[in-house]
């Protein structure tokens, strides 16, 4: 069965924090991972990492994966109030040419105090 | 350029009662797929549709059904409503030609069962 995990599930920090969010898989035909930013109803996409050891960073957001040990980091430096929100990680399965499916890990519940 | 909508916002529904969800994909997208979120969940991957017709489905009753239309806007059907059912309903739309690609979503649908 195809298994996204996150950890942890729910961590509150403070503002200027660094935090690092973690996702494992175990799925078939992998094609790329995603992490994704939830608020308050739409996901909306923060990252696409389809190689291993290919940091991809966006202001204060970086990602990074490892298809060897099937894990990826989602690092966020120097927190702010507007970072908490669920994140979600996701793997999007293929076969040949065919958009497949996301499989979603549970998300991680991120609470920035001031 | 309109990204992907969804109607309605908000639904109220009765147990046994049946249900019907809108979603148009951004401008450009010719591929469908629908996710059920429960509360403190992540998405579960429902079906996808391209070229009108479902290509994958994942581990959901036949009392879920959808439909895709030629200008590639998508409904699901819910029948038999169950109180397990109360969700929120994400669609999300893709480019089929383009392999690894990130879905982008909607807004959601809220659906109460009560």
């Amino acid at each position: 069965e195809d298994k996204v995990v996150q950890s942890p599930l729910s961590l509150v920090v403070h503002e200027g924090d660094t935090v690092t969010l973690n996702c494992s898989y175990e799925v078939t035909n992998f094609r790329s991972l995603l992490w994704y930013k939830q608020e308050k109803k739409a996901p909306t996409f923060l990252f696409m990492l389809t190689s291993s050891g290919i940091e991809k960073k966006s202001g204060r957001l970086s990602s990074i994966l490892d298809k060897k040990e099937l894990f990826s980091i989602l690092n966020i430096t120097a927190t702010q109030t507007g970072d908490s929100a669920i994140y979600l990680c996701a793997v999007h399965q293929g076969r040949g040419g065919s958009n497949y499916k996301l499989t979603f890990g549970k998300g991680t519940l991120l609470t920035v105090n001031p | 350029d309109a990204g992907v909508t969804q109607s309605p916002t908000h639904l109220i529904k009765t147990r046994g009662q049946q249900v019907t969800l809108r979603c148009s994909p951004k401008s450009g997208h010719d591929t469908v797929s629908w996710y059920q979120q429960a509360l403190g969940q992540g998405p579960q991957f429902i079906f996808q549709y391209y070229e009108e017709e479902e290509r994958q489905r994942g581990n959901f009753p036949d009392r879920f059904s959808g439909h895709q239309f030629p200008n590639y806007s998508s409904e699901l059907n819910v029948n038999a409503l169950l109180l397990g059912d109360s969700a929120l309903y994400l669609c999300a739309s893709s480019p089929r030609g383009l392999l690894g690609y990130e879905q982008y979503f909607g807004p959601g649908t809220r659906l109460t069962v009560t």
